[in-house]
C-alpha cells in the first residue's frame, strides 16, 4: 500500500492557461474522488468515479473543469482558461466502497496557485 | 442542505490535558458522522466514525458519541499528547451519498 500519490505538489500558472492534475489511487481501490480545499475551509467535494464511470459531479465543478479515469486507474483533472479563484489545494481520494463502509484515502493534495 | 459546523480553533494545550472539539450537524436524512485528522505534512485520514444515533466512535483514545437530539458529534480526548498536534475536521455523509461534507477544520497543538 503505498498511499495515494498526486502530481505535481504545486502549480503556478497565470490567469487564462489549462492545468492538468494527476491522481494515483490505491492500487485495489474502485471509488476516487476530488475534493477542493481553499484557506482556512474544509474540502468540498467536486466530483467521483466508481472504476471508469465519473457518477456525480458538484455544482462546483464548472464547464471549465473536467476529470477523467480511463481504465479505472489513475485519474486527471483539467482546469481551462485558470482564473484566480480556482486557486486552492485539490485533494485526491480513494476507497473501496462508500464513506459509510471505508474511509477515504487521502492524497497530499496539488496546490494551484493563479497568478 | 447538509453541512457541518466546528468549534473555531486555534486550539492550544498542554499535554495530558483534557480536549472537546465541537462539531454540530444539518442533516435532511440520517448521516453518518466522521472526524477526520490531518497531521502536518500528511493527507486527511479516517480517525473515527458512527453511523447511527447514540454509536460512539473511539480511536487512539479519542471518542464521540452520535447526539442526534442535539444534532451534535464532539471529539473528546483525556490526555492530549504532543503527537495529537493536527488539524481535525469533523464530517457527513447522508445515506447513500458518496459526498463527504466537512467542517473548517479546527488546528490542535499540544505543548509539552
Amino acid at each position: 500500500d503505498t498511499g495515494v500519490s498526486q502530481d505535481p505538489r504545486h502549480k503556478i500558472t497565470k490567469r487564462g492557461q489549462n492545468v492538468t492534475f494527476r491522481c494515483d489511487p490505491i492500487s485495489e481501490h474502485n471509488r476516487l474522488y476530488w475534493y477542493r480545499q481553499t484557506l482556512g475551509q474544509g474540502p468540498e467535494f467536486l466530483t467521483y468515479f466508481q472504476n471508469e464511470a465519473q457518477l456525480e459531479k458538484s455544482r462546483l465543478l464548472s464547464d471549465r473543469f473536467s476529470a477523467e479515469r480511463p481504465k479505472g486507474s489513475f485519474s486527471t483533472l483539467e482546469i481551462q482558461r485558470t482564473e484566480q479563484g480556482d486557486s486552492a489545494m485539490y485533494l485526491c481520494a480513494s476507497s473501496y466502497g462508500t464513506p459509510h463502509l471505508s474511509p477515504l484515502h487521502f492524497g497530499n493534495g496539488t496546490r494551484l496557485t493563479v497568478t | 442542505g447538509n453541512s457541518v459546523t466546528q468549534m473555531e480553533g486555534p486550539v492550544t494545550l498542554s499535554e495530558e490535558a483534557f480536549l472537546t472539539i465541537n462539531c454540530t450537524y444539518t442533516a435532511t436524512g440520517y448521516p453518518s458522522l466522521f472526524w477526520y485528522v490531518q497531521y502536518p505534512g500528511e493527507g486527511l485520514q479516517l480517525l473515527l466514525k458512527a453511523t447511527k444515533a447514540d454509536d460512539k466512535g473511539s480511536n487512539k483514545g479519542f471518542e464521540a458519541t452520535y447526539r442526534k437530539e442535539t444534532t451534535s458529534f464532539h471529539l473528546e480526548k483525556g490526555s492530549v499528547q504532543v503527537s495529537d498536534s493536527a488539524v481535525y475536521f469533523c464530517a457527513l455523509s447522508d445515506d447513500g451519498s458518496e459526498k463527504l461534507v466537512f467542517g473548517k477544520g479546527t488546528k490542535l497543538t499540544v505543548n509539552p
